[in-house]
């Protein structure tokens, strides 16, 4: 399995653009999970979804941000307008829910807003 | 709900000296509990994780973790650093499916 991939690795966009980070599960996981990287704030779960529907995005910091999961092997997380202070590493992981096996992350993407 | 404390933002060791990363947690039901390291410039790699059954946890690179839930705690350790050990380490916890993490542990080894 070629594990969790996300893309682009990196991203350089002007503040209020759009931005949208795309991820594929691994195969046969049934939750898929975001997270957000910054030094202040360390690692913070935005939104998670189960058999692709969401189930809590109590950690989504404002309108301007939102995920889809339109079928079990693709994620996208979107930002629009984009700001500064949205610039962090956004990290997607998956899972099978309830088996107690730990989440797999993907390597990334490093969106830098200026 | 779950969550997770790590005590110690920065933990500095010698090369061969035994490794303590601490973590506590607070949960209303049994968690499912992790350890995660992260390389620079890299995504998270599960070391090990508890679910039921026995509380001394074997994890990658000789890392282990044992749960105590007298001391609602997780600590991570491992009997000798390596210098390849230097990363940053993330204790979590599940509560209904949601994985939350400590604030992470900056592991340093010296020479």
């Amino acid at each position: 399995d070629a594990g969790v991939i996300q893309s682009p690795r990196h991203e350089v966009t002007e503040m209020g653009q759009e931005v949208t980070l795309r991820c594929k599960p691994i195969s046969g996981h049934n939750s898929l999970f975001w997270y957000r990287q910054t030094m202040m704030r360390g690692l913070e779960l935005l939104i998670y979804f189960n058999n692709n529907v969401p189930i809590d995005d109590s950690g989504m910091p404002e309108d301007r941000f939102s995920a889809k999961m339109p079928n079990a092997s693709f994620s996208t997380l979107k930002i629009q307008p984009s700001e500064p202070r949205d610039s962090a590493v956004y990290f997607c992981a998956s899972s099978l829910l309830d088996r107690g096996d730990g989440y797999t992350f993907g390597s990334g993407t490093r969106l830098t807003v200026v | 709900a779950q969550s997770v404390t790590q005590l110690g933002s920065h933990v500095s060791v010698s090369e061969g000296a035994l490794v303590l990363l601490r973590c506590n947690y607070s949960s209303s039901v049994p968690p499912y509990l992790f350890w995660y390291v992260q390389y620079p410039n890299q995504g998270l790699q599960l070391l090990l994780k508890y679910t039921t059954g026995a509380t001394l946890v074997k994890g990658i690179n000789g890392f282990e973790a044992e749960f105590k839930k007298s001391e609602t705690s997780f600590h991570l350790t491992k009997p000798s650093a390596h210098m390849s050990d230097a990363a940053e380490y993330f204790c979590g916890g599940t509560s209904y499916g949601k994985l939350t993490f400590g604030q992470g542990t900056i592991l340093t080894v010296h020479p």
